[in-house]
């Protein structure tokens, strides 16, 4: 079966950096998506990696390891503002995206 | 962001009764999705659409039945509701298949008495 494991909550400190890790098993592989979506609102797109290595966009980054089926999500220099649920998703075969539970983020000062 | 909008937003309804929840886009995108989500689980795809009257299965087809008859309108009907499918229900789109960067709708929160 198709699956996609990441943890549930998280907790840190404002200005720290949090690493949220994704492990993936899917029919074929075509990338690795991760989408932030805050409480009460419309997913929206961070990162897309398809190949092994890390992708940096401002204070987020996205690493991924296709041998190992595992992803993470770095981000750096926490604000208030990064408190949402961070979602992990993988593209398959056909091309559809298999969803993470989603990991729920919370900032604390 | 995606010109993408769903209607209605909240909707009450009672076991049995039909439902119809409407996505429209003005980004001509070729693909649009319709998925579920609930608390404890991931998105789940129930329907998608590939091109006018083009459309196929998801994960959790069942109960639900879809209609395209123009690009930027995507139907989902639930036949007759259950309270199991409370749920929000987001609408996606997307430009191309395998670069399947999804832009989503603000949701349908519906809840089945």
């Amino acid at each position: 079966g198709q699956n996609i494991d990441q943890p549930t909550e998280m907790t840190a400190t404002e200005g720290a950096i949090v690493q949220i890790n994704c492990t993936y098993q899917t029919s074929g592989f075509n990338g690795l998506f991760w989408y932030q979506q805050h409480a009460g609102e419309a997913p929206t797109f961070l990162s897309y990696n398809v190949l092994d290595g890390l992708e940096e966009k401002g204070r987020f980054s996205s690493f991924l390891s296709r041998s190992k089926g595992y992803s993470y999500l770095l981000l750096k220099e926490l604000q208030m503002k990064d408190s949402a649920s961070y979602l992990c998703a993988a593209m398959d075969s056909n091309y559809q995206l298999i969803w993470g539970a989603g990991t729920k983020l919370i900032i604390k000062p | 962001d995606a010109g993408i909008t769903q209607s209605p937003r909240h909707k009450v309804t009672e076991t049995g009764t039909p439902v119809t929840l409407r996505c429209h886009q003005t980004e001509n995108h070729r693909y649009m999705y319709w998925y579920r989500q609930d608390p404890g689980h991931g998105l789940r795809l129930i329907h998608y659409s590939y091109g006018v009257k083009d459309t196929d299965k998801g994960e959790v087809s069942d109960g639900y039945s879809v209609s395209r008859s123009k690009t930027e309108d995507f139907l989902l009907t639930l036949e007759s509701a259950t309270s199991s499918q409370t749920s929000v229900y987001f609408c996606a789109i997307s430009e191309n298949r395998e670069y399947n960067e999804q832009f989503f709708g603000p949701g349908t929160r519906l809840t089945v008495l």
